[in-house]
């Protein structure tokens, strides 16, 4: 079984300072994590992911998020928050590539506000 | 990138008729395609994934008799959402995936309220 847990449903912070979203993880195989953005009536993008091989992943938007197995988490980063920023973030994870009938199971969520 | 489309965007109907949501991968063959509910301010909830050709799976709790999945090709999955009652209005997503190794890719969703 898979779940994830994100912390803090709602993480503010000014423009121009980092953005820290936190993501902890379970997982019995070894994960296929994801981070997805949305826009408020939109679907989801993908921002990264990570599957095998090096554990700090950049993505779109200036987003990276570095994969830790000691600590189960894979927490997104950015190091200046910028107004198009504010969104609903979600991280997810998979056991992606283990089973046809694998699945994406998504945290809860976090909305980024961002102040000017 | 990978497109996946949904159709419609946004749809009204009256309580007690149906109404069904097409979910395309319009670049791609979708051997797996999902379907999510998300209410407001909530995460996904998966609600049944579907493989081509075959039966969709249901998550637990999901009422197969009212929300009728068909995965007819590679490129294009149903949602039917049967009888619809106020309480089914939210957002659908649908989302596909090439190959059990790859992401999968996310339709716009479908805002639906039933009234």
């Amino acid at each position: 079984a898979q779940s994830v847990t994100q912390l803090g449903s709602h993480v503010s912070v000014s423009e121009g300072a980092l953005v820290l979203l936190r993501c902890n993880y379970s997982s019995s195989v070894p994960p296929y994590l994801f981070w997805y953005v949305q826009y408020p009536n939109q679907g989801l993008q993908l921002l990264l992911k990570y599957t095998t091989g090096a554990t700090l992943v950049k993505g779109i938007n200036g987003f990276e998020a570095e994969f830790k197995k000691s600590e189960t988490s894979f927490h997104l980063t950015k190091p200046s928050a910028h107004m198009s920023d504010a969104a609903e973030y979600f991280c997810a994870v998979s056991d992606l590539g283990y089973s046809s009938a694998s699945k994406i199971i998504f945290g809860s969520g976090t909305r980024l506000s961002i102040r000017p | 990138g990978a497109v996946v489309s949904q159709h419609p965007s946004r749809v009204i109907c009256k309580s007690g008729t149906s109404v069904k949501i097409e979910c395309r991968s319009l670049d791609f063959q979708a051997t797996t395609m999902f379907w999510y509910r998300q209410f407001p301010k909530q995460s996904l909830m998966l609600m049944a994934t579907s493989n081509e050709g075959s039966k969709a799976t249901y998550e637990q709790g999901v009422e197969k008799d009212k929300f009728l999945i068909n995965h007819a090709s590679l490129t294009l999955s149903t949602l039917t959402v049967t009888s619809a009652h106020p309480e089914d209005s939210s957002f659908y997503i649908c989302s596909a995936r090439p190959r059990a190794d790859t992401e999968a890719f996310f339709g716009q969703g479908t805002r639906l309220t039933v009234v």
